[in-house]
């Protein structure tokens, strides 16, 4: 069984502050993590996804995410935030193994609102 | 050149009616999906198919019901609408079980 936990509905930032999204996982076997964006009446793009390697990982639009085991974490950063960063995100987990049971399962999302 | 795409974009009916949403994805992509995000933007998965076989079928009402033609489209039909089915459902695809997942613009279901 696997589940996500996505800490704040809603977060505030100002415009070049940093950005802090915060994502808690649960899983019986490793995981793999993904964190996607959603911009209004779009659909979900993937901002950056771990799954094995390097636990710090680049994503796209100065995005980082860094995969902590022992606090089963995966935290999304960037360093300032613009206007354009505004948008729903989500935290979600897929099982490394399992065959065709491995499914993604999503965080209820962080609405991102970027302050002038 | 849109990868996933959905028809339609918004669907509005009665209760009652029988819909369907189409998809496709030209990204050559073994395994597609559906999800439904409901107003509290929640996303659950409901079907997969990998290779046009039925491989994640959630708890959904039987009202609701996958076809993959081919492995290109899986298109989502819904029988007997009912309020509770309003939502955005989005399709997505990916060239694997458990890889990265390439998501549709998505439909809007309004069901009055």
């Amino acid at each position: 069984a696997q589940s996500v936990t996505q800490l704040g509905s809603h977060v505030s930032v100002s415009e070049g502050a940093l950005v802090l999204l915060r994502c808690n996982y649960s899983s019986s076997v490793p995981p793999y993590l993904f964190w996607y964006v959603q911009y209004p009446n779009q659909g979900l793009q993937l901002l950056l996804k771990y799954t094995t390697g390097a636990t710090l990982v680049k994503g796209i639009n100065g995005f980082e995410a860094e995969f902590k085991k022992s606090e089963t974490s995966f935290h999304l950063t960037k360093p300032s935030a613009h206007m354009s960063d505004a948008a729903e995100y989500f935290c979600a987990v897929s099982p490394a193994v399992g065959g065709s049971a491995r499914q993604l399962t999503f965080g209820s999302g962080t609405q991102l609102t970027v302050l002038p | 050149d849109t990868a996933v795409s959905q028809t339609p974009k918004y669907l509005v009916t009665q209760m009652g009616n029988d819909k369907s949403i189409k998809c496709e994805q030209n990204l050559g992509h073994d395994t597609m999906y559906w999800y439904k995000q409901d107003s509290k933007k929640f996303l659950k998965i409901m079907f997969s198919y990998n290779n046009k076989e039925l491989i994640i079928n959630e708890t959904v009402p039987n009202r609701f019901s996958p076809k993959s033609p081919d492995k290109a489209h899986l298109n989502l039909h819904i029988n007997s609408l009912e309020l509770g089915d309003s939502a955005v459902y989005f399709c997505a695809s990916s060239p694997r079980i458990s890889d990265t997942q390439y998501f549709g613009p998505g439909t809007r279901l309004t069901v009055l």
